[in-house]
């Protein structure tokens, strides 16, 4: 069990432009978590999926930033028109039984944007 | 508005010692209260977590004691030793809404040898 796989481990982008972060969960967890990891602000919640299915993207910032699950196997964060206040890592996590109970977290995406 | 509280930027003690970290919270609705310990270039992981019903839950050299009353909690890692540095996360989480975890701002627990 590799657990959950993020990638790429560092992005670095221009202010602009367009930045996909990707999740492998581990397999046969029914949920997928994402949050943003900063100095200042520390873990926020972005948005949550379970058996694919988007529950709650409460924490997610509206206009520029998505968040999809196409297959169990993987799930992308997109963040379009990238600010440098977009600076973060990014968090990804699975569950095997759909609660926060136990989270298992990737070792993030380090989004830097210049 | 913090809904989870860690009074503690950072925090050394020396090896051997017991490293008490501390934790409070705003809402009386959390019912679950895990602890994350993170190492530089890694997410998070799960220590050890308590339920608002116990007061006390021990895995180990770590134990974590909670009052109910108060709404706060701490983790007391005894025998502290220099692979215990790392970042501690206090979270929290109430039944009604039970993906929703709610993270402290940590604290940057140094052991020195």
């Amino acid at each position: 069990n590799a657990g959950v796989i993020q990638t790429p481990r560092h992005k670095v982008t221009g202010k602009g432009q367009e930045a996909t972060l990707w999740c492998e969960p581990i397999s046969g967890h029914s949920a997928v978590f994402w949050y943003r990891q900063t100095i200042v602000q520390g873990l926020e919640f972005l948005t949550y999926f379970r058996n694919q299915a988007p529950i709650d993207d409460s924490g997610m910032p509206k206009e520029r930033f998505s968040a999809q699950m196409p297959n169990q196997s993987h799930s992308t964060l997109k963040i379009q028109s990238t600010q440098p206040q977009d600076s973060a890592v990014y968090l990804c996590a699975s569950s095997l039984g759909g609660s926060a109970e136990t989270l298992y977290f990737g070792s993030g995406t380090r989004l830097t944007v210049l | 508005q913090q809904q989870v509280r860690q009074s503690s930027q950072s925090l050394t003690v020396w090896e051997g010692e017991t490293a008490i970290l501390n934790c409070s919270y705003e809402n009386s609705a959390f019912d679950y209260f895990p602890w994350y310990q993170q190492f530089p270039g890694e997410g998070p992981a799960l220590l050890i977590a308590i339920r608002s019903v116990s007061d006390k839950k021990e895995d180990g050299r770590f134990t974590i004691f909670f009052n109910k009353r108060e709404k706060n909690l701490s983790l007391h890692i005894k025998d502290s030793q220099p692979g215990d540095s790392a970042t501690y996360f206090c979270a929290a989480s109430a039944s009604s809404g039970s993906w929703q975890l709610i993270f402290g701002s940590g604290t940057q627990l140094t052991v020195m040898p």
